[in-house]
């Protein structure tokens, strides 16, 4: 297990385009979270899993936004018609309880 | 609502020597974690230290170490003898201690940029 996974790790879209990105976290890590990173701030929390279930939604989550985790192993988070406010780097983060979290590499999403 | 104040922006240090990135938090919460993450340039984010509130004693990872103050809501990261692979973004982090184990997520500061000068 080399840790947690992200692809892609660059996107290009055209905005009113759909994107899904997939998370593949540590494979005995039963939380899994999603935060935005803009350039030159601190990740945002967006929403988080513990094994398939969805506890918690930011309300940065907009309706285009959804994100699933099914049988509680990889995760997607996919956005629909794409805004050029949505262009950020993705972050992926799995961990077991409390005992902070280990990042993928991230997906640069850029909506043009 | 919990938030995560880190007032300096961006810093730099020779290397070698010892830097102190600022760190203060918000919160109502009496039992609750705080970390500092490490981004390098283009690289993923990596934890580099993890304090519990009940612990009194600061935490310590090699030359990384935290002057965690409860009552005044402040934790520093003190990196001592620094070096060129110490240049990144470092973020001071949150994340309150639910006993339903139902809201851990963490929550991040906007990040101090640091440059360790050659």
């Amino acid at each position: 297990d080399t840790g947690v996974s992200q692809d892609p790790r660059h996107k290009i879209t055209k905005r009113g385009q759909n994107v899904t990105f997939r998370c593949d976290p540590i494979s005995e890590h039963n939380r899994l979270y999603w935060y935005r990173q803009t350039l030159g701030q601190g990740p945002e929390f967006l929403t988080y899993f513990q094994n398939e279930a969805q506890l918690e939604k930011s309300r940065l989550l907009s309706d285009r936004f959804s994100a699933e985790r099914p049988k509680g192993s990889f995760s997607t988070l996919e956005i629909q018609r794409t805004e050029q406010g949505d262009s950020a780097m993705y972050l992926c983060a799995s961990s077991l309880a409390r005992q902070g979290y280990t990042f993928g590499s991230g997906t640069r999403l850029t909506v043009v | 609502a919990q938030t995560v104040t880190q007032s300096q922006p961006e810093m730099s240090v020779q290397e070698a020597e010892t830097v102190t990135l600022s760190c203060t938090y918000d919160t109502s919460e009496n039992n609750y974690y705080l970390f500092w993450y490490k981004q390098p340039p283009s690289r993923q984010m990596i934890l580099v230290i993890r304090q519990e509130a009940y612990k009194q004693q600061n935490a310590t990872e090699n030359r990384f170490s935290v002057n965690f103050q409860k009552a005044a809501k402040s934790f520093s990261l003190k990196i001592s003898d620094s070096q060129l692979g110490d240049t990144a973004m470092y973020f001071c982090a949150f994340m309150k201690h639910s006993f339903m184990n139902r809201d851990d997520k963490i929550i991040f500061g906007k990040g101090t940029r640091l440059h360790i000068l050659p």
